[in-house]
């Protein structure tokens, strides 16, 4: 099963426009992190935030989390064909040892 | 310095066979873990090793079985294969055994195909 849902399950935007999406998740966590997969590919990681975080940036990417909502937000700013996508956030709340549980992912088409 | 390596990329098999999939971690990496991801059920956790020993495990059946190598090597294998386990087959490893903090880089993935 599935720790939580994102939202929307399939985002279409223009170039140039920002793409926001959402997770959320059911229990407590110790971190939260966004990849990125490519049709067919394997998962590349973009940030981590701390359940102790509010905020991170990397480049054209902003994560906040709010742990009292339970939910995360993904922003990607001036998007690019290049960020045609699916995005997953992923939790892990383990006392020791790494297990991620998934959203469902949100897919994005960046059309140029 | 080289990411997550599996092997192989692609492969089909007969119900009923076996399989055995590799991953060699980032070095230094000591915890690998591995994942299921199918169009129906998203990525799953099927089980992670930590310095040979199985940490923590998903809810598959025990046909679905791992180990770690002293090298941090990691197979898994699925025996009595069924035409539900055609999935992708991802591994994924981290610098340490914990969770704070720890960012888990995942390698390209093995494509299964059984039928």
């Amino acid at each position: 099963s599935q720790q939580g849902e994102e939202d929307p399950q399939a985002l279409s935007i223009q170039e140039g426009e920002n793409a926001t999406m959402n997770c959320s998740y059911k229990t407590s966590i110790n971190n939260l992190q966004w990849y990125r997969q490519n049709s067919g590919r394997g998962l590349v990681h973009l940030i981590l935030i701390r359940s102790n975080e509010r905020e991170k940036h990397s480049g054209r990417l902003r994560v906040t989390l709010d742990t009292s909502k339970k939910s995360s937000s993904l922003l990607i700013t001036a998007s690019r064909a290049a960020d045609t996508a699916s995005y997953f956030c992923a939790t892990d709340a383990g006392a020791a040892g790494n297990k991620l549980t998934f959203g469902g992912g949100t897919r994005v088409l960046v059309k140029p | 310095k080289a990411g997550v390596t599996q092997t192989p990329r692609y492969l089909i098999k007969t119900r009923g066979q076996q399989v055995t999939l590799s991953c060699s971690p980032i070095s230094g990496h000591r915890s690998v873990s591995w994942y299921q991801q199918t169009p129906g059920q998203g990525l799953q956790f099927l089980f992670e090793y930590f310095s040979e020993t199985q940490r923590n495990k998903g809810n598959f059946p025990g046909r679905f079985s791992g180990r770690q190598f002293s090298n941090s090597r990691s197979e898994m294998n699925v025996s009595t294969l069924e035409l539900g386990d055609s999935a992708l087959y991802l591994c994924a490893s981290s610098l340490v055994g914990q969770g704070r903090g720890n960012t888990i880089y995942f390698g390209e993935g093995s494509w299964l195909t059984v039928v």
